[in-house]
């Protein structure tokens, strides 16, 4: 099993439409965790942190699941912006230091 | 503010050849990585720094070497470079106490191909 998981997608929705989607770790010892988005050929940029239960930014949403370790995304009234790809990234165990990423999600939002 | 600045951008190496990836950073921040990112892949780990003279494998090391002798420079060599290690290297560093990590700046990164 991979440490950190991700549907590879891609997710096609449409303008205005709610889309999620999750982020599984093997680590239970895990203690940070992050969203970050990448255009094509970008570096990647941070979207979100979430360290306890969740976190929320405007149309962005971010929940924490210990119990069956996994993070989720949560992008709502998507914009055709928002089409790009967005990892996950998860310290490994305890290690303040080892950030480990998923493989991504594309996210492609349709006019 | 540079940030994380990476260079080359592009280059072109032979089998065979070596060549040192430059990475450095202005926020202070004690923590360094290089990833590498194959196409339509997520990044995997080479190796990271802690702090100045410290430095650990990450999940893919092999035919990688790293050093840290200043806080700033996260230098990232290639011995003999295979095809297999065609791919965009990207740099980060980031700002984190014990315990909690914290998030990663990324630099633009480096697209390098092995002929």
């Amino acid at each position: 099993r991979k440490e950190v998981e991700q549907d590879p997608g891609p997710f096609n929705v449409p303008e205005g439409a709610t889309v999620a989607f999750n982020c599984t770790y093997s680590n239970s010892a895990s203690q940070s965790f992050f969203w970050y988005r990448q255009d094509c050929r970008k570096e990647p940029k941070l979207l979100m942190s979430v360290y306890s239960s969740g976190n929320e930014d405007g149309r962005f949403t971010a929940q924490l699941n210990r119990a069956s370790q996994y993070i989720s995304l949560l992008i709502r009234d998507s914009k055709l912006s928002d089409s790009a790809t967005y990892l996950c990234a998860v310290s490994r165990g305890s290690s303040a230091s080892k950030i480990i990423f998923g493989s991504g999600t594309r996210l492609s939002i349709r006019p | 503010n540079a940030g994380v600045t990476q260079t080359p951008k592009f280059r072109i190496l032979k089998i065979g050849q070596s060549m040192t990836l430059q990475c450095t950073q202005d926020m202070n921040h004690n923590y360094m990585y290089w990833y590498r990112q194959d196409p339509g892949m997520g990044l995997k780990l080479i190796y990271y720094s802690v702090g100045a003279g410290i430095t650990d494998k990450g999940e893919v090391p092999n035919g990688y070497n790293v050093s840290r002798s200043t806080t700033e420079d996260f230098p990232l060599r290639l011995e003999l470079a295979a095809p297999s290690q065609t791919s965009v290297y990207f740099c980060a560093s980031s700002y984190s106490t014990s315990g909690l990590s914290q998030p990663q700046h990324f630099g633009d990164g480096t697209r390098l191909s092995i002929l």
